[in-house]
């Protein structure tokens, strides 16, 4: 099955700064990348998401590449704001309803 | 449209005990994953159903188990409880499951004693 690394486990940036998590994916037949915000005792929400025939995708100030080659996917957050304070997920799907999950970043923005 | 709903949203059990958690999805999801959630192994894929069946499974023992109804709804079960087995668990839905947003539920926590 799918197995996903993300990395770092923790980052402590100051608010204005950017914030960049990385995972990386063992299947080259997956094909679809999400990446997850959970805060402090709620539920994992989708915050982007791409999908293997495309390089780059943008929303505001979020951001993920993926390198097809490489197998691995990043996650960018420019201009930080202690509301982005969260732990992060990445995952990967081979498509076939099996979504295998990195272990999670915890991003903490230093006002 | 409601999101997805989870119930109970906490239980304590004891060793040896069994449990059963709920988990209504979307409306017009089909597909509904489940995952155990622990501060150190993260978010862990249990299986998911669609169409009443259990497409895919994660690495887990054959305790933990699940069925979906003809409403999507959906049920897992874990017999012989283990201290282990404490964790957050959270189903998610999805309309057809592969490679879609799956939505999240607000999870049941769950302590064994």
């Amino acid at each position: 099955g799918e197995n996903v690394e993300q990395h770092p486990s923790t980052l402590s940036v100051q608010e204005g700064d950017s914030a960049v998590i990385k995972c990386t994916y063992s299947d080259s037949a997956s094909n679809y990348f999400p990446w997850y915000k959970q805060e402090l005792g709620k539920r994992p929400q989708l915050i982007i998401d791409i999908r293997s025939n495309v390089g780059e995708k943008k929303d505001q100030r979020i951001a993920v590449t993926l390198n097809k080659t490489a197998k691995h996917f990043s996650l960018h957050i420019t201009e930080t704001q202690p509301e982005d304070s969260a732990v992060y997920f990445c995952a990967a799907s081979l498509g076939n309803n099996d979504m295998r999950f990195g272990a999670g970043t915890r991003l903490t923005v230093k006002p | 449209k409601a999101g997805v709903t989870q119930t109970p949203r906490y239980l304590i059990k004891t060793r040896g005990q069994q449990v059963t958690l709920s988990c209504s999805p979307i409306s017009g999801h089909r597909s509904v994953s489940w995952y155990q959630q622990t501060p150190g192994q993260g978010l862990q894929f249990l299986f998911e159903y669609f169409s009443e069946t259990q497409r895919n499974k994660g690495n887990f023992p054959g305790r933990f188990s699940g069925r979906q109804f003809s409403n999507s709804r959906s049920e897992m079960n874990v017999s012989t409880l283990e201290l282990g087995d404490s964790a957050l668990y959270l189903c998610a839905s999805s309309r057809t499951g592969a490679g879609e947003t799956q939505y999240f539920g607000p999870g049941t926590r769950l302590l064994v004693l």
